[in-house]
């Protein structure tokens, strides 16, 4: 079964520190991979997505690793902000025969204190 | 430009009543989704529309039927709630290319007791 599993479900780090998140997943066939921000109270926002062939991408203080081979992915919190607590949410893109289908992660809970 | 509107944010309904939540998205996308969010489990797909006049059935499709009313407007219906289809409710919509960003609504928030 396609799964997305992401590690930690919660996270509290003091504004101005770094912090990683971590998703793993057992999706096949792969296609992309994407980060996605949740603020409380409204939908998901894209922040990245990563094809196969891509190790690193940054959108401003977020940057995201992927390693294809061993399946896992990171994003990684530069400078932490008071607007960076949210849920982040990792999917996986599974794609084949003309179609494609997403797989969710649950999502990681980030919290920044002042 | 709007993005996807949701409308309503929030309802309750109690156990057999029908309602139909609706979407609308100004961005000129092919693709429109119906995806449903619950404590502690993945956002998962209800329905989806590749193109207009187009919609297929996602993972967890039981209890709803959709319309894609125009490129612009896609609909998910309820005809009978149950106290398990209490959730929060997302749009979105997208390219259609696998590698495009889903834009999502801000959700609707469905309680039915």
């Amino acid at each position: 079964k396609n799964q997305v599993e992401q590690s930690p479900q919660s996270l509290i780090i003091l504004e101005g520190k770094n912090c990683t998140l971590q998703c793993n997943y057992t999706v096949s066939p792969f296609s992309n991979l994407r980060w996605y921000k949740q603020d409380t109270g409204r939908g998901p926002v894209s922040l990245t997505i990563m094809t196969f062939s891509e190790n690193t991408k940054s959108n401003g203080r977020y940057t995201a690793t992927l390693d294809a081979d061993t399946k896992q992915s990171s994003l990684h919190i530069t400078a932490s902000q008071l607007s960076d607590s949210a849920s982040y949410i990792c999917v996986v893109t599974v794609s084949g025969a003309g179609s494609y289908q997403l797989t969710f992660g649950k999502g990681t809970k980030l919290s920044v204190i002042p | 430009n709007a993005g996807v509107t949701q409308t309503p944010k929030f309802q309750v309904l109690k156990t057999g009543q029908s309602m139909t939540l609706q979407c609308a998205q100004d961005m000129n996308h092919n693709s429109m989704y119906w995806y449903r969010q619950d404590p502690g489990m993945g956002l998962r797909l209800i329905y989806y529309s590749a193109s207009e006049g187009t919609t297929d059935k996602g993972e967890v499709p039981n209890g709803y039927n959709v319309s894609r009313l125009n490129k612009r407007e896609f609909s998910l219906r309820l005809e009978s709630a149950a106290p398990s289809q209490t959730s929060v409710y997302f749009c979105a919509s997208s390219l259609e290319s696998n590698n495009s960003p889903l834009h999502f609504g801000n959700g609707t928030r469905l309680t039915v007791t």
